[in-house]
């Protein structure tokens, strides 16, 4: 049990255009969602907690503008990155958190921005 | 911030030996989390520590929680090929609740056949 999927598991795109990550919680029903980004050889790094039907709490110079998040259900989250530039490029992993606390990690998805 | 320093950040020795790898911090945490993590793949947990001075052992692994909660550690005995990976400590921001986590740089262990 306790299994996080993301869609896609990588995308390129051109940069100035928009790309929408889905993270879903297959087997169990997450009270939080959250959503880290890890660049090459480095650790993750929290980017915002989303709850399910308000708004994500983003984490200092995190821009809430540029880093879409919805989470419509107890199963999906969204992270929608707009008007992607090249440093935007990386591999952004969900997790999504059963009332125990306990974090599920998804298998990330790599984002490369031309 | 609640910063975890990660040591070694490389490590790479023979099948056979043994290692041990340290988690580091100023703060005090109510619980830390060992995760390994593949390339291009999500961080596996291993474990939860969260008694000071808990050791808990999963096969070779052994992981244990600072007296202060302050710092862990990550022993293997007989390291094996496919104990090869990112290493991964981490810790809730704050001390309840379903909090973000907040991790430490790694250790990058290569273990050599």
């Amino acid at each position: 049990g306790a299994v996080v999927s993301q869609h896609p598991s990588w995308v390129i795109c051109k940069s100035g255009t928009s790309v929408k990550i889905e993270c879903r919680s297959l087997d169990f029903q997450a009270t939080t969602m959250f959503w880290y980004r890890q660049f090459p050889k480095q650790s993750l790094m929290l980017m915002a907690t989303s709850n399910e039907g308000s708004k994500a709490t983003y984490e200092q110079g995190v821009e809430k503008d540029k880093f879409l998040i919805n989470h419509a259900s107890l199963t999906l989250s969204t992270l929608t990155v707009t008007s992607a530039h090249p440093e935007d490029s990386s591999f952004y992993i969900c997790s999504a958190a059963r009332t125990s606390n306990t974090q599920y990690f998804g298998p990330g998805t790599r984002l490369t921005v031309l | 911030t609640q910063l975890l320093e990660q040591s070694p950040q490389f490590l790479s020795i023979q099948e056979g030996e043994n290692l041990t790898v340290y988690c580091n911090s100023s703060s005090v945490f109510s619980s830390l989390q060992w995760y390994r993590q593949e390339p291009g793949e999500g961080p596996v947990l291993l474990v939860t520590v969260v008694t000071g001075g808990e050791v808990k052992k999963l096969k070779r692994l052994t992981f244990q929680f600072g007296d202060a909660r302050k710092d862990s550690s990550l022993h293997i005995t007989a390291a094996q090929p496919g104990d090869t990976g990112l290493y991964l400590c981490a810790g809730p921001y704050s001390g309840g609740g379903a909090d973000g986590l907040t991790f430490g740089k790694g250790t990058h262990l290569i273990i050599q056949p």
